[in-house]
């Protein structure tokens, strides 16, 4: 298996632009989870999803992020409009109930928003 | 009650020291402890877990040791080596949470030459 994989690697964008992050998930995986990497804030938990269905989406900052899970191959991320203050690593992470709780993450997406 | 508290931020060590890590959480439902570790432009990979019927687990130079009463947990690199320079997090789970992890705030571990 390829692992999770992310797209793009690297974003750079202009403040007030839409920007679309997506993952693919290890196949069989049942759980979808979403991580924004900053250096003041470590990991945060963004959103997560179980079955394609969102389960906890505290995590999201504002009303700009959304995301979404159409099946159980691909999820994505959008933030609209971008700010600066968005600019960070966002991992996508999955996992198999069946098969524990150990999380496989994706190489992330680097995110500059000018 | 989710958060988990790492300490310390960063640690600078020779080859052949054995940087210790803590963490402490205070939620006492869970019961699935991970640690994590993040090399330069790459995602978190799992390390080591523990559960909290041990009080201590070793993978190869990896050791995590566990104290349930104090609700504290700590990761030690036994002989660390240059290449065991990366990010550490320790995590928690509960099984009322699924498979959602509460993350600590990491550490980064440098080994020097």
């Amino acid at each position: 298996d390829a692992g999770v994989i992310q797209s793009p690697r690297h974003e750079v964008t202009e403040m007030g632009q839409e920007v679309t992050l997506r993952c693919k998930p290890i196949s069989g995986h049942d759980y979808l989870f979403w991580y924004r990497q900053t250096m003041m804030r470590g990991l945060e938990l963004l959103i997560y999803f179980n079955n394609n269905v969102p389960i906890d989406d505290s995590g999201m900052p504002e009303d700009r992020f959304s995301a979404k899970m159409p099946n159980a191959s691909f999820s994505t991320l959008k933030i609209q409009p971008s700010e600066p203050r968005d600019s960070a690593v966002y991992f996508c992470a999955s996992s198999s109930h069946s098969l524990g709780r150990k999380l496989f993450f994706g190489s992330g997406t680097q995110l500059s928003v000018l | 009650q989710q958060q988990v508290k790492q300490s310390p931020q960063s640690l600078i060590v020779q080859k052949g020291g054995i940087p210790i890590i803590n963490c402490a959480y205070e939620n006492t439902a869970f019961d699935y402890f991970p640690w994590y570790q993040q090399f330069p432009g790459k995602g978190p990979a799992l390390l080591i877990a523990i559960r909290p019927d041990v009080s201590e687990k070793k993978e190869g130079r990896f050791t995590i040791s566990f104290n349930k009463s104090a609700k504290q947990f700590s990761l030690h690199i036994m002989d660390s080596q240059p290449g065991d320079s990366a990010t550490y997090f320790c995590a928690a789970n509960g099984k009322a949470a699924g498979n959602k992890l509460t993350f600590g705030g990491g550490t980064r571990v440098l080994v020097k030459p």
